[in-house]
């Protein structure tokens, strides 16, 4: 069946350091990969998606990465402050039909002061 | 935030007890979603709804049974609770749009723990 596959499951960085987190996805039709911050609990959050149309995203320090010939996108935190951790997933979807995502299990990230 | 909340935010039950958790909305979105949260497998999603009384099954849908009688509501009921759906709930929703990327925002989650 469809499957998303998450590395690392845990990341530790020292702040100030750059974090990457990668998801291979399975089903060559998924064409939104979002991207999603939890924090202890509280629901997970939407920090940043790209569609396949696109090979690159950014919102300040935040950036994904889209290669859909090789099925796999990155998520790419720059100067990593103490507030970025948090338990972070990746998800694919299709943008048709019922929207239904398959997530990653996650990778929580620590970043030391 | 989107406008979802989710209650209750925390019960307590008894194995075999029926338990019923309830997805509120304001952003009339046509898709909910119901998903848990476990250690080790991420978000797995249990039933969806695409409209007024349109419901279909996930990939965890065993044990569970949904509604959605108003766009506003979709309640998750578990008819005779087991340890092995003590979880994390989470509500979800979509506007579902044409064209649009089908976002989904999340509500704030239930914490289940059957005994």
């Amino acid at each position: 069946g469809e499957n998303v596959e998450q590395h690392p499951s845990t990341l530790s960085v020292q702040e100030g350091d750059s974090a990457v987190i990668k998801c291979t996805y399975s089903d060559s039709a998924s064409n939104y990969f979002p991207w999603y911050k939890q924090e202890l609990g509280k629901g997970p959050q939407l920090i940043i998606d790209i569609r396949s149309n696109v090979g690159e995203k950014k919102d300040q320090r935040i950036a994904v990465t889209l290669n859909k010939t090789a099925k796999h996108f990155s998520l790419h935190i720059t100067e990593t402050q103490p507030e970025d951790s948090a338990v972070y997933f990746c998800a694919a979807s299709k943008t048709s039909g019922t929207y239904k995502y398959i997530f990653g299990t996650g990778t929580r990230l620590k970043v030391l002061a | 935030d989107a406008g979802i909340t989710q209650s209750p935010r925390h019960k307590v039950t008894e194995t075999g007890t029926p338990v019923t958790l309830r997805c509120h909305q304001t952003e009339n979105h046509r898709y909910m979603y119901w998903y848990r949260q476990d250690p080790g497998h991420g978000l797995r999603l249990i039933h969806y709804s695409y409209g007024v009384k349109d419901t279909d099954k996930g990939e965890v849908s065993d044990g569970y049974s949904v509604s959605r009688s108003k766009t506003e509501d979709f309640l998750l009921t578990l008819e005779s609770a087991t340890s092995s759906q003590t979880s994390v709930y989470f509500c979800a929703i979509s506007d579902g749009l044409a064209g649009g990327s089908g976002t989904q925002y999340f509500g704030p989650g239930t914490r289940l723990t059957v005994l």
